[in-house]
């Protein structure tokens, strides 16, 4: 059970635009902390989406984007394309004493 | 450029210990707050502890606190991960991610799949 709750699957048609829901609690993104988003392809290590809410890495391409408002975040992929399918994680910090950095469980982007 | 390199594959008996190394290059490996997370099969992230490079202090899950223990060797720019007590339940990729002053994990390593059986 991961703190942070994510839709397990988004899909949708080239060019479409796709959310990703984040949700939280008053310990963790309600708290203040920033939300950031990571792409992963299978067998290989997570890249960095986006960082601090809404800023893209240099080479993120500004198809991706990020808010938080309150105790949720979201990311949104516009002119959805076949190379975005992936999997998406978010991550943020929480002030309780057991853990310190947590994620969202992950969605499964589709391209049908 | 900066990377994160791990140690290979391990596979490993129930109740023994594992050690996974983390070769940092191409920054000032002093000035980052090392962290790593772990991810069983189909799974998503766990994270487990960290590590500040520069003084060595640690933080630890308190998931793990009883069998786990992070150190680095600023010689060698390396962080260790050891998870000790193993079971079935920890066979999982473990990842090494520096950690920027804004909490988002920038560089990653390419992840050490442990494998716990008997």
């Amino acid at each position: 059970q991961s703190v942070l709750t994510q839709p397990p699957s988004v899909s949708g048609a080239p060019g479409q635009r796709v959310t990703i829901s984040c949700t939280g609690s008053s310990s963790n993104i309600g708290a203040g902390y920033h939300v950031h988003w990571y792409q992963q392809f299978p067998g290989t290590a997570p890249k960095l989406l986006i960082y601090g809410n809404d800023n893209r890495p240099s080479g993120v391409p500004d198809r991706f984007s990020g808010s938080r408002s309150g105790t949720s975040a979201s990311l949104a992929i516009t002119g959805l394309q076949a190379a975005d399918e992936a999997d998406y994680y978010c991550q943020s910090f929480d002030s309780s004493l057991s853990v310190h950095v947590v994620f969202g469980g992950g969605t499964k982007v589709t391209v049908l | 450029q900066v990377q994160l390199v791990q140690s290979g594959t391990e596979v490993k008996k129930p109740g023994a210990s594992v050690k996974v190394s983390c070769q940092a290059s191409g920054y000032a490996f002093s000035t980052y707050i090392m962290h790593w997370v772990r991810q069983a099969p189909g799974q998503g992230f766990e994270w487990m502890g960290r590590i500040s490079a520069g003084n060595g202090d640690t933080k630890y899950s308190q998931k793990f606190q009883d069998r786990i223990a992070i150190s680095r060797d600023t010689s060698a720019t390396t962080a260790y991960m050891e998870l000790s007590s193993l079971t079935s339940d920890d066979t999982a990729v473990y990842y090494c991610a520096r950690l920027t002053e804004g909490g988002a994990f920038d560089i990653w390593g390419q992840g050490t799949m442990v494998t716990v059986s008997s």
